[in-house]
Protein backbone atom coordinates (compact mmCIF):
# COMPACT_ATOMS: atom_id res chain seq x y z
CA UNK A 1 0.00 0.00 0.00
CA UNK A 2 1.01 3.53 -0.16
CA UNK A 3 3.50 5.09 2.31
CA UNK A 4 4.12 8.66 2.87
CA UNK A 5 7.09 10.19 4.53
CA UNK A 6 7.23 14.07 5.48
CA UNK A 7 10.42 15.76 6.84
CA UNK A 8 11.38 17.70 8.98
CA UNK A 9 9.42 16.85 11.46
CA UNK A 10 9.64 19.96 13.30
CA UNK A 11 10.88 23.43 11.77
CA UNK A 12 11.61 26.65 12.86
CA UNK A 13 11.76 29.96 10.84
CA UNK A 14 12.15 33.47 11.34
CA UNK A 15 9.31 35.59 10.21
CA UNK A 16 9.81 36.78 6.87
CA UNK A 17 11.58 33.91 6.23
CA UNK A 18 10.81 30.72 4.00
CA UNK A 19 9.92 27.17 5.15
CA UNK A 20 10.04 24.36 3.09
CA UNK A 21 8.16 20.70 3.97
CA UNK A 22 9.10 17.85 1.82
CA UNK A 23 6.96 14.62 1.36
CA UNK A 24 7.33 11.94 -0.30
CA UNK A 25 5.48 8.71 -1.77
CA UNK A 26 5.78 5.11 -2.67
CA UNK A 27 2.46 4.20 -4.92
CA UNK A 28 3.09 5.88 -8.72
CA UNK A 29 -0.70 5.53 -9.11
CA UNK A 30 -1.15 8.04 -6.58
CA UNK A 31 -1.92 11.30 -8.39
CA UNK A 32 -3.71 13.69 -6.10
CA UNK A 33 -1.47 15.63 -3.07
CA UNK A 34 -3.13 18.20 -0.75
CA UNK A 35 -2.03 19.97 1.88
CA UNK A 36 -3.92 20.38 5.40
CA UNK A 37 -2.64 22.86 8.35
CA UNK A 38 -3.94 22.22 11.45
CA UNK A 39 -4.07 24.95 13.88
CA UNK A 40 -4.14 24.35 17.68
CA UNK A 41 -6.92 22.65 19.18
CA UNK A 42 -8.62 22.17 15.50
CA UNK A 43 -9.20 19.60 13.05
CA UNK A 44 -6.87 20.37 9.70
CA UNK A 45 -8.08 22.48 6.93
CA UNK A 46 -7.15 22.06 3.33
CA UNK A 47 -4.63 24.52 2.18
CA UNK A 48 -3.18 23.91 -1.22
CA UNK A 49 -3.66 20.74 -3.45
CA UNK A 50 -2.25 19.60 -6.94
CA UNK A 51 -2.69 16.67 -9.26
CA UNK A 52 0.10 14.84 -10.80
CA UNK A 53 -0.89 16.45 -14.56
CA UNK A 54 0.66 19.37 -12.56
CA UNK A 55 4.33 20.70 -11.78
CA UNK A 56 3.55 23.83 -9.43
CA UNK A 57 0.65 25.39 -7.94
CA UNK A 58 0.87 28.43 -6.23
CA UNK A 59 -1.82 30.50 -4.04
CA UNK A 60 -0.37 33.94 -2.27
CA UNK A 61 2.48 33.20 -0.39
CA UNK A 62 2.08 29.40 -0.78
CA UNK A 63 3.10 27.05 -3.45
CA UNK A 64 3.32 23.42 -4.13
CA UNK A 65 5.50 21.68 -6.31
CA UNK A 66 5.45 17.93 -7.55
CA UNK A 67 8.04 15.84 -9.04
CA UNK A 68 6.61 12.44 -10.19
CA UNK A 69 9.59 10.91 -11.41
CA UNK A 70 11.40 10.92 -8.22
CA UNK A 71 7.93 10.41 -6.33
CA UNK A 72 7.90 13.83 -3.83
CA UNK A 73 6.22 16.93 -3.65
CA UNK A 74 6.80 19.54 -1.49
CA UNK A 75 5.05 22.90 0.18
CA UNK A 76 6.72 26.23 0.18
CA UNK A 77 5.19 29.44 2.00
CA UNK A 78 6.95 32.45 1.60
CA UNK A 79 7.56 35.70 3.92
CA UNK A 80 6.48 33.54 7.28
CA UNK A 81 4.08 35.24 9.41
CA UNK A 82 3.35 33.79 13.62
CA UNK A 83 0.44 33.07 12.17
CA UNK A 84 1.59 30.42 9.76
CA UNK A 85 2.36 28.46 12.55
CA UNK A 86 0.55 24.97 12.88
CA UNK A 87 1.10 21.52 11.65
CA UNK A 88 1.20 20.74 8.23
CA UNK A 89 0.16 17.33 6.66
CA UNK A 90 0.59 15.71 3.32
CA UNK A 91 -1.12 13.45 1.98
CA UNK A 92 -1.43 11.12 -1.04
CA UNK A 93 -3.95 9.68 -2.64
CA UNK A 94 -5.57 7.94 -5.59
CA UNK A 95 -8.40 9.99 -7.67
CA UNK A 96 -8.72 12.35 -4.56
CA UNK A 97 -11.03 9.55 -2.90
CA UNK A 98 -11.13 10.12 0.98
CA UNK A 99 -11.05 6.34 1.40
CA UNK A 100 -7.49 5.56 0.27
CA UNK A 101 -6.13 8.71 1.51
CA UNK A 102 -2.41 8.67 3.49
CA UNK A 103 -1.40 11.43 5.46
CA UNK A 104 2.25 11.98 6.19
CA UNK A 105 3.34 12.04 10.15
CA UNK A 106 3.22 15.91 9.80
CA UNK A 107 5.55 18.88 10.50
CA UNK A 108 5.52 21.43 13.61
CA UNK A 109 6.27 24.55 12.00
CA UNK A 110 7.13 27.31 14.35
CA UNK A 111 7.08 31.24 12.89
CA UNK A 112 9.68 33.55 15.63
CA UNK A 113 8.77 37.10 15.36
CA UNK B 1 -23.20 26.63 8.64
CA UNK B 2 -21.56 24.62 11.33
CA UNK B 3 -19.78 22.43 9.27
CA UNK B 4 -18.70 19.09 11.22
CA UNK B 5 -19.42 19.25 14.65
CA UNK B 6 -18.28 16.35 17.10
CA UNK B 7 -19.58 15.40 20.33
CA UNK B 8 -17.60 14.99 23.02
CA UNK B 9 -14.47 17.79 22.99
CA UNK B 10 -13.00 15.42 25.83
CA UNK B 11 -13.30 11.96 27.42
CA UNK B 12 -11.61 9.70 30.25
CA UNK B 13 -12.65 6.27 30.40
CA UNK B 14 -11.46 3.47 32.17
CA UNK B 15 -10.67 0.08 30.74
CA UNK B 16 -13.72 -2.01 29.25
CA UNK B 17 -15.70 0.76 29.19
CA UNK B 18 -17.43 1.79 26.11
CA UNK B 19 -18.61 5.40 24.64
CA UNK B 20 -19.51 6.14 21.46
CA UNK B 21 -18.37 9.46 19.42
CA UNK B 22 -20.71 11.45 17.42
CA UNK B 23 -20.42 13.50 14.81
CA UNK B 24 -22.69 15.84 12.55
CA UNK B 25 -22.70 17.68 8.89
CA UNK B 26 -24.82 19.88 7.55
CA UNK B 27 -23.24 20.60 4.45
CA UNK B 28 -25.43 17.66 2.79
CA UNK B 29 -22.36 15.66 2.18
CA UNK B 30 -22.27 12.22 0.66
CA UNK B 31 -18.74 10.51 2.45
CA UNK B 32 -17.95 10.53 6.45
CA UNK B 33 -15.25 9.43 7.59
CA UNK B 34 -13.50 8.87 11.20
CA UNK B 35 -9.67 9.36 12.04
CA UNK B 36 -7.44 8.82 14.95
CA UNK B 37 -4.14 10.94 15.03
CA UNK B 38 -1.67 9.69 17.60
CA UNK B 39 1.80 11.73 17.70
CA UNK B 40 4.37 11.06 15.02
CA UNK B 41 1.83 9.01 13.02
CA UNK B 42 -0.93 11.32 11.07
CA UNK B 43 -3.91 10.67 10.94
CA UNK B 44 -5.08 6.85 10.12
CA UNK B 45 -8.49 6.20 8.77
CA UNK B 46 -10.71 3.54 11.03
CA UNK B 47 -13.56 3.50 8.99
CA UNK B 48 -15.53 5.29 6.31
CA UNK B 49 -19.06 5.89 4.64
CA UNK B 50 -19.02 6.60 1.26
CA UNK B 51 -22.80 7.43 1.23
CA UNK B 52 -25.97 6.74 3.54
CA UNK B 53 -26.51 3.34 4.30
CA UNK B 54 -22.87 1.97 3.99
CA UNK B 55 -19.96 1.51 5.93
CA UNK B 56 -16.40 0.11 5.14
CA UNK B 57 -13.21 -0.85 6.69
CA UNK B 58 -10.30 1.77 7.16
CA UNK B 59 -6.51 1.21 7.56
CA UNK B 60 -7.52 0.59 11.64
CA UNK B 61 -11.21 -0.55 12.35
CA UNK B 62 -10.23 -3.22 15.30
CA UNK B 63 -11.66 -2.41 18.49
CA UNK B 64 -14.49 -0.01 16.83
CA UNK B 65 -17.90 -0.40 15.14
CA UNK B 66 -19.79 2.54 13.44
CA UNK B 67 -23.09 3.74 12.40
CA UNK B 68 -24.42 6.25 9.60
CA UNK B 69 -27.32 6.96 11.58
CA UNK B 70 -28.85 8.92 8.39
CA UNK B 71 -26.86 11.55 5.91
CA UNK B 72 -25.81 13.85 8.35
CA UNK B 73 -24.42 11.86 11.50
CA UNK B 74 -21.94 9.44 11.73
CA UNK B 75 -21.32 7.87 15.04
CA UNK B 76 -17.80 5.90 15.98
CA UNK B 77 -18.09 3.28 19.02
CA UNK B 78 -16.05 1.99 21.50
CA UNK B 79 -17.14 -1.54 22.55
CA UNK B 80 -14.64 -2.33 25.45
CA UNK B 81 -12.25 0.66 26.14
CA UNK B 82 -8.12 0.05 25.92
CA UNK B 83 -5.35 2.54 26.47
CA UNK B 84 -4.15 1.93 23.41
CA UNK B 85 -6.78 3.40 22.25
CA UNK B 86 -5.86 6.82 24.05
CA UNK B 87 -6.06 9.25 21.03
CA UNK B 88 -7.54 12.00 19.20
CA UNK B 89 -10.32 11.17 17.47
CA UNK B 90 -11.51 13.40 14.19
CA UNK B 91 -14.66 13.03 11.54
CA UNK B 92 -14.70 14.23 8.18
CA UNK B 93 -17.20 15.08 5.36
CA UNK B 94 -16.46 15.12 1.64
CA UNK B 95 -19.60 16.14 -1.43
CA UNK B 96 -20.19 13.58 -3.73
CA UNK B 97 -17.47 13.55 -5.95
CA UNK B 98 -15.58 15.93 -4.23
CA UNK B 99 -11.86 15.63 -2.86
CA UNK B 100 -11.67 18.14 0.29
CA UNK B 101 -12.16 16.81 3.36
CA UNK B 102 -13.93 18.99 5.61
CA UNK B 103 -12.50 17.90 9.32
CA UNK B 104 -14.28 18.74 12.54
CA UNK B 105 -12.75 19.97 15.74
CA UNK B 106 -11.54 16.38 17.42
CA UNK B 107 -12.28 14.12 20.54
CA UNK B 108 -9.22 13.49 22.76
CA UNK B 109 -10.02 10.42 24.57
CA UNK B 110 -8.03 8.84 27.67
CA UNK B 111 -8.08 5.42 28.48
CA UNK B 112 -6.87 4.93 31.75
Amino acid sequence: GENVEQHPSTLSVQEGDSAVIKCTYSDSASNYFPWYKQELGKGPQLIIDIRSNVGEKKDQRIAVTLNKTAKHFSLHITETQPEDSAVYFCAASINGYGQNFVFGPGTRLSVLP
Amino acid sequence: NAGVTQTPKFQVLKTGQSMTLQCAQDMNHNSMYWYRQDPGMGLRLIYYSASEGTTDKGEVPNGYNVSRLNKREFSLRLESAAPSQTSVYFCASTRAGGETQYFGPGTRLLVL
